[in-house]
């Protein structure tokens, strides 16, 4: 069966300081993956995703970057976090049509 | 631009009722339509998933419908318990990506 892995699952950095959030997916060869963060009060909003290795979309600008280095190994990247960078940033992923998405990364920019 | 809108924002029934949680969208041109589950601080649950060419899917006590031309999607819940009390989000296909509503807040009470 497919599973998916997000770490960490909180995390508290200061304005200015680096990220990386690592999702990676299990049981599965070559699915779409999908970085979506929810803020407080909002809705889902979809950051990036990637229909293979190396291949990435964006769906907004912002501070933020993504990377997919391996076939299931998906990255959320920032060089200096902002105050509005903090949220719950879910990762999923999908082969046909419906999307699976994992456990979440609380992010809180102090 | 497509827009999804869920109403109402938040539900609170005693147990047993049936309850109908409604979601809307402005482009009748979708993929498909997707309900997930989300519990306070975790990821998300696909709950069904309904391809456009379908007008319902049914899961236990769950069943949901579309209206492509009226751009509308309800779930149906039966015999309500508590442990449905979760946040429930709509989500509309468009090729490989996923617009989310901002959700129904259900809360159902012994």
């Amino acid at each position: 069966s497919q599973t998916i892995h997000q770490w960490p699952a909180t995390l508290v950095q200061p304005v200015g300081s680096p990220l990386s959030l690592e999702c990676t997916v299990e049981g599965t060869s070559n699915p779409n993956l999908y970085w979506y963060r929810q803020a407080a009060g909002r809705g889902l909003q979809l950051l990036f995703y990637s229909v293979g290795i190396g291949q990435i979309s964006s769906e907004v600008p912002q501070n933020l970057s993504a990377s997919r280095p391996q076939d299931r190994q998906f990255i959320l990247s920032s060089k200096k976090l902002l105050l509005s960078d903090s949220g719950f940033y879910l990762c999923a992923w999908s082969v046909m049509v419906e999307q699976y998405f994992g456990p979440g990364t609380r992010l809180t920019v102090t | 631009k497509q827009e999804v809108t869920q109403i109402p924002a938040a539900l609170s029934v005693p147990e047993g009722e049936n309850l109908v949680l409604n979601c809307s969208f402005t482009d009748s041109a979708i993929y498909n339509l997707q309900w997930f589950r989300q519990d306070p601080g975790k990821g998300l649950t696909s709950l069904l998933l309904i391809q456009s060419s379908q007008r319902e899917q049914t899961s236990g006590r769950l069943n949901a419908s579309l209206d492509k031309s009226s751009g509308r999607s309800t779930l149906y819940i039966a015999a309500s318990q508590p442990g449905d009390s979760a946040t429930y989000l709509c989500a509309v296909g468009n090729t490989d990506k996923l617009i989310f509503g901002t959700g129904t807040r259900l809360q159902v009470f012994p």
